[in-house]
């Protein structure tokens, strides 16, 4: 049962214009979310985060918007840029017992193509 | 970035062999994780360590085990590796409450 999905595999976006990456979660008890970018042969790097009581954080030309009544999240990136093609990983913690007990889950990745 | 570096970086075993990856981080995290990245399946959590000697089942823990004996060292072992244990894995440490995780480079296993 995946608690985290991103349903788009791939998106390609041109240069200069806004690429949104999608992530919907079941999990309700999910308080606290992450967007990571992973380059090949590295490891995840934390992009932007926000907290349930939120439903917006910005960052620059990075953006996140979750709206919990959809248990839905999207990262806005505006202008897009060659060097953000990337895998875009969302993730979610639940904090369980009693917030004692943190772990991410993530969902599968989007890979971002950004063209010249 | 936090530091976090993880042993080795590549490695090639045969099936049926036991196999320890390491993972060291230099920030007193309390929290530390390790998962498996796989096409289609993006990162799966196998272990997370809560705090020393304290740890967890994640979703893919079958076949492995893990060891957290000092703050700042992780590791995952594989008792008898299979091929379907060929994978990327990443180590990740993260301090308490809701806080980013920091990870490591990664390391690419190869069963054969």
């Amino acid at each position: 049962d995946q608690q985290v999905k991103q349903n788009s595999p791939s998106l390609s976006v041109q240069e200069g214009r806004i690429s949104i990456l999608n992530c919907d979660y079941t999990n309700s008890m999910f308080d606290y979310f992450l967007w990571y970018k992973k380059y090949p042969a590295e490891g995840p790097t934390f992009l932007i985060s926000i907290s349930s009581i939120k439903d917006k954080n910005e960052d620059g030309r990075f953006t996140v918007f979750l709206n919990k009544s959809a248990k839905h999240l999207s990262l806005h990136i505006v202008p897009s840029q060659p060097g953000d093609s990337a895998v875009y990983f969302c993730a979610a913690s639940d904090g369980e017992n009693g917030g004692s007990n943190y772990k991410l889950t993530f969902g599968k990745g989007t890979l971002l193509t950004v063209n010249p | 970035d936090a530091g976090i570096t993880q042993s080795p970086r590549h490695k090639v075993t045969e099936t049926g062999t036991p196999v320890t990856l390491r993972c060291h981080q230099t920030e007193n995290h309390r929290y530390m994780y390790w998962y498996r990245q796989d096409p289609g399946h993006g990162l799966r959590l196998i272990h997370y360590s809560y705090g020393v000697k304290d740890t967890d089942k994640g979703e893919v823990s079958d076949g492995y085990s893990v060891s957290r004996s000092k703050t700042e060292d992780f590791l995952l072992t594989l008792e008898s590796a299979t091929s379907s244990q060929t994978s990327v894995y990443f180590c990740a440490s993260g301090g308490d409450g809701n806080t980013e995780a920091f990870f490591g480079q990664g390391t690419r296993l190869t069963v054969v």
